[in-house]
């Protein structure tokens, strides 16, 4: 196990409601990125917290939006849900102040299902 | 912007035997990084293997190795003496080592299968 965990696992909301995903990073790492999978496809990066401010960001509409708290931890927000955002969200922790290439460690993912 | 293809939707293999999955990359980035990752059903992430553009040698990390052919813009993973617990999906990433967002570009997967 990782030690980076999401909650909840799998999750139920209709069209048009707001969700909220929550992660908990791995002790020591201060950044915490968020990939949405749809089924049969690889990851796609949503954005990345790096002490608390968004660092980054990929293709995704103002709508999807996120936290980072002081302890790491994060909160990905997900107003007016499509059908289309039914996926697999995962979280990912990592430090940036090592070398670019340590691992992101990834939690198990919510599975969000939009009906 | 990154690029990632992974041209074998699904691969069987028979258990203790080797198997190669392929990936090729495209990117405009002179310094990048290359993954891979391994997705078993419960939906984990799990990392097996990393190899830097700048890297000499062919990264290894116990019976999992990476094929770099840089000019050729490949990484291909081989899995030696397959085990029946390597049935999963199998995903290829790549990362800038320029930028400060640590973004990974996944391709579209590999399902493997073990066959006793």
């Amino acid at each position: 196990e990782t030690g980076v965990t999401q909650s909840p696992t799998h999750l139920i909301k209709t069209r048009g409601q707001q969700v909220t995903l929550r992660c908990s990073s791995q002790s020591g790492h201060n950044t915490v990125s968020w990939y949405q999978q749809a089924l049969g496809q690889g990851p796609q990066f949503i954005f990345q917290y790096y002490r608390e401010e968004e660092n980054g960001r990929g293709n995704f509409p103002p709508r999807f939006s996120g936290l980072q708290f002081p302890n790491y931890s994060s909160e990905l927000n997900v107003n007016a849900l499509e059908l289309d955002d039914s996926a697999l969200y995962l979280c990912a922790s990592s430090s940036l102040a090592g070398a670019k290439n340590t691992e992101a460690f990834f939690g198990q993912g919510t599975r969000l299902t939009v009906v | 912007a990154q690029k990632i293809t992974q041209t074998q939707p699904g691969m069987f293999v028979q258990e203790k035997e080797a198997v190669t999955l392929d990936c090729t990359y495209d990117t405009s980035d002179p310094s990048y990084g290359l993954f891979w990752y391994k997705q078993p059903s419960s939906g984990e992430m799990i990392f097996l293997i990393y190899q830097g553009s700048y890297d000499q040698q062919n990264a290894t990390e116990g019976r999992y190795s990476l094929n770099f052919q840089k000019a050729r813009k490949s990484a291909n993973l081989v899995i030696s003496a397959s085990q029946l617990g390597d049935s999963a999906m199998y995903f290829c990433a790549t990362l800038s080592l320029g930028g400060s967002a640590r973004q990974l570009t996944f391709g579209s997967g590999t399902q493997l299968t073990v066959l006793p």
